[in-house]
């Protein structure tokens, strides 16, 4: 179990452009999520992936956001004509499907800063 | 807006203190769990608590969740400079059992 890997670490953009993120889950999980953390808050829901269908997307999730789980293992979240309200931490996490409450394996996340 | 309200937003304790962190909703939730988080890392289960009432311990650590499974608490003994984090509550609704939802987060520095 090498845990979740998310890639880059860091992202430093300018307004306008596109940035795409990496999501390498624990082998063996079949549920991926995507949230947003900013300063002072609680990580954000964004989406949810079970093996490689595409269940749930939040309202925080623009046009501008999509999110893809090609054979359900690594996921990408790219952000097109990216905004300074995009800056963020962008955390990425799995779990097993067995039950509802299972917790979640985070990575250690993606910043992203636009300028 | 987040379903989950983390009590206090800031707490800044010395060495050997006691604390205690209140997570609190109007809603429901089939489980909930607690999170550490460190700066520049993502965050990190401690615990998950499924039952009203239950109450769990691990080493200095206590967590309740309260009988009508909507609110929680965790409480910290002899607090150590290695307790310095931001404690996070994320609780599962029973309508969608694959979303956590987290509260704002309680920044706990503990002072040597």
């Amino acid at each position: 179990d090498t845990g979740v890997s998310q890639d880059p670490r860091h992202k430093i953009t300018k307004r306008g452009q596109n940035v795409t993120f990496r999501c390498d889950p624990i082998s063996e999980h079949n549920r991926l999520y995507w949230y947003r953390q900013t300063l002072g808050q609680g990580p954000e829901f964004l989406t949810y992936f079970q093996n490689e269908a595409q269940l749930e997307k939040s309202r925080l999730l623009s046009d501008r956001f999509s999110a893809e789980r090609p054979k359900g293992s690594f996921s990408t979240l790219e952000i097109q004509r990216t905004e300074q309200g995009d800056s963020a931490m962008y955390l990425c996490a799995s779990s097993p499907r067995d039950r509802g409450n299972s917790p979640l394996h985070f990575g250690n996340g993606t910043r992203l800063t636009v300028t | 807006t987040q379903l989950l309200e983390q009590s206090p937003q800031f707490l800044s304790i010395q060495e050997g203190e006691n604390l205690t962190v209140y997570c609190n909703s109007s809603s429901v939730f089939s489980s909930l769990q607690w999170y550490r988080q460190e700066p520049g890392e993502g965050p990190v289960l401690l615990v998950t608590v499924v039952t009203g009432g239950e109450v769990k311990k691990l080493k200095r650590l206590t967590f309740q969740f309260g009988d009508a499974r909507k609110d929680s608490s965790l409480h910290i003994t002899a607090a150590q400079p290695g307790d310095t984090g931001l404690y996070l509550c994320a609780g599962v609704a029973p309508i969608n059992d694959y979303k956590l939802s987290f509260g704002a987060g309680t920044t706990v520095t503990v002072r040597a």
